[in-house]
C-alpha cells in the first residue's frame, strides 16, 4: 500500500463548477499537508499549506485536513480553464522536510 | 519571495557525456535543497536531499556516482548526470525548503534532459 493515495483522474469539469480533490494517507504521524499545482512541463507551485486538522481558505481555494480519517481535500470554487493542471497533494515526512507526494490528479476545466 | 531557478531549462546531449544542472534560490538562503526526477504523467520521484556544506543523502536505488550533487553555497546546488544514457532522459526538478515556512518546498521550473 502506498503511503499517499491520490486518484490520477483525469477529472473534467465545466467552467464555474467546484473542483473537489482528495488524498488519503496511511501514516498518522504526518502533521504538515500541502497542495501543489503543476502545469505541463513546469515545476510544481505551492498552493496551500495546512498544519494538523482543520480548514484553510485562500481566495477560490479551500484545503481541509481530517486527521482522524487520514483524509485531505482541496476545493476550487468557480473553476476557470486556467485551473486546468495536475494537482499534487504532499505531506512532510521527516525533520529534513522531505515530502511524500500523491500521484497527482489531472484536472481539465472546459469552457 | 521564495523564487527558485534552474539552468538550463532544456538540454540535449550525446550518450556518454556529462550534464550539469544548476538550482538557485534567488531571494533566500536554502540550507536544504532536493532533487527530483519526473517521468511523463507520473509523480515526482525524490532522488536526493542536498544540505549545504555536507554530502547529499540519496534515496534508495539512486546511484550516487552517476548523479553527483554538490551544494557548495546557501543559494546553489548542482546535479551532474555523469556518462548520461538515453534512459536518463527525464524532467529533473529541484526544490528548496521555504525561507519562512520550512515545512514547505519551493520548486524550480525544471530541466528537460534528452540523451541521444
Amino acid at each position: 500500500q502506498k503511503e499517499v493515495e491520490q486518484d490520477p483522474g483525469p477529472l473534467s469539469v465545466p467552467e464555474g463548477a467546484i473542483v473537489s480533490l482528495n488524498c488519503t494517507y496511511s501514516n498518522s504521524a504526518f502533521q504538515y499537508f500541502m497542495w501543489y499545482r503543476q502545469y505541463s512541463r513546469k515545476g510544481p507551485e505551492l498552493l496551500m499549506y495546512t498544519y494538523s486538522s482543520g480548514n484553510k481558505e485562500d481566495g477560490r481555494f479551500t484545503a481541509q485536513v481530517d486527521k482522524s480519517s487520514k483524509y485531505i481535500s482541496l476545493f476550487i470554487r468557480d473553476s476557470q480553464p486556467s485551473d486546468s493542471a495536475t494537482y499534487l497533494c504532499a505531506m512532510k515526512t521527516d525533520s529534513w522536510g522531505k515530502l511524500q507526494f500523491g500521484a497527482g490528479t489531472q484536472v481539465v476545466v472546459t469552457p | 519571495g521564495a523564487v527558485v531557478s534552474q539552468h538550463p531549462s532544456r538540454v540535449i546531449c550525446k550518450s556518454g557525456t556529462s550534464v550539469k544542472i544548476e538550482c538557485r534560490s534567488l531571494d533566500f538562503q536554502a540550507t536544504t535543497m532536493f532533487w527530483y526526477r519526473q517521468f511523463p504523467k507520473q509523480s515526482l520521484m525524490l532522488m536526493a536531499t542536498s544540505n549545504e556544506g555536507s554530502k547529499a543523502t540519496y534515496e534508495q536505488g539512486v546511484e550516487k556516482d552517476k548523479f553527483l550533487i554538490n551544494h557548495a553555497s546557501l543559494t546553489l546546488s548542482t546535479l551532474t548526470v555523469t556518462s548520461a544514457h538515453p534512459e536518463d532522459s527525464s524532467f529533473y526538478i529541484c526544490s528548496a525548503r521555504g525561507p519562512r515556512n520550512q515545512e514547505t518546498q519551493y520548486f524550480g521550473p525544471g530541466t528537460r534532459l534528452l540523451v541521444l
